[in-house]
C-alpha cells in the first residue's frame, strides 16, 4: 500500500464550485505539505503543517484553505474554483525528527476547472 | 533571478552514456540539496540528497555539490531508456525557522536506445 495517498486522482469542476482534495499518510510523519505544479513553473508550496495545531501559508495560498484533521490527514479546499487553479496538486510529508527534511510525495490529483 | 535554476532541456543522450544534469541556486545559506526524478504525470521520487561539498555516489547516480559556486549536479552513468524523465533539483531555504524546499523547474532527460 502507498504511504501517501490522495483522493480524488482526477477531478473536473466548474468555476465557482467548492472542492476538497484529501491526503492521507501512513508514514507517521508530523509535517505535511500541499504543492501545485504547473508547466514551466515547477512545484510551488500552497500550505504546510507541522502538526495538527500548526498550519502555515506557503507562497501561493490565496484562494485555498486547508484542514489538518489528524496527524495522518491534511485536506486542501478551493473555496470558489477558478480556471487558473487548473493544475497538478501534490501532497507531501516529511519527518524532521530524522534531522533531514526529505519530502515524500503522494501520487497527485489532476484538477481541471472549467 | 530564480532561486533554483535548471536548463529545461531536453537533454538527449544515447543508452550507456553519462548524463550530466546541472542546477544552480541563489541562496548562499542553503544547507540541503536534493534530486528528484519525475516521470510524466507521476509524482516526484527522491533519488539523492547531499549536504556537504564533494561527491556522493549511489549506484549509477552521483550527486556533486560545490557550495562556493552554488552549484549542484547529478551524473547518471550507463544511462538507460528507463532513466528518461524530468529531474528536479530542490534546495532548502530558511523561512522563519522552517527549511522550505524550493524546486527548480526541472530538466527533461531523454535516453535513446
Amino acid at each position: 500500500d502507498a504511504d501517501v495517498t490522495q483522493t480524488p486522482r482526477n477531478r473536473i469542476t466548474k468555476t465557482g464550485k467548492r472542492i476538497m482534495l484529501e491526503c492521507s499518510q501512513t508514514k507517521g510523519h508530523d509535517r505535511m505539505y500541499w504543492y501545485r505544479q504547473d508547466p514551466g513553473l515547477g512545484l510551488r508550496l500552497i500550505y504546510y503543517s507541522f502538526d495538527v495545531k500548526d498550519i502555515n501559508k506557503g507562497e501561493i495560498s490565496d484562494g485555498y484553505s486547508v484542514s489538518r484533521q489528524a496527524q495522518a490527514k491534511f485536506s486542501l479546499s478551493l473555496e470558489s474554483a477558478i480556471p487558473n487553479q487548473t493544475a497538478l496538486y501534490f501532497c507531501a510529508t516529511s519527518d524532521w525528527t530524522s534531522g533531514e527534511e526529505t519530502q515524500y510525495f503522494g501520487p497527485g490529483t489532476r484538477l481541471l476547472v472549467l | 533571478q530564480k532561486e533554483v535554476e535548471q536548463n529545461s532541456g531536453p537533454l538527449s543522450v544515447p543508452e550507456g552514456a553519462i548524463a550530466s544534469l546541472n542546477c544552480t541556486y541563489s541562496d548562499r545559506v542553503s544547507q540541503s540539496f536534493f534530486w528528484y526524478r519525475q516521470y510524466s504525470g507521476k509524482s516526484p521520487e527522491l533519488i539523492m540528497s547531499i549536504y556537504s561539498n564533494g561527491d556522493k555516489e549511489d549506484g549509477r547516480f552521483t550527486a556533486q555539490l560545490n557550495k562556493a559556486s552554488q552549484y549542484v549536479s547529478l551524473l547518471i552513468r550507463d544511462s538507460q531508456p528507463s532513466d528518461s524523465a524530468t529531474y528536479l533539483c530542490a534546495v532548502t531555504r530558511i523561512n522563519t525557522g522552517f527549511q522550505k524546499l524550493v524546486f527548480g523547474t526541472g530538466t527533461r532527460l531523454l535516453v535513446s536506445p
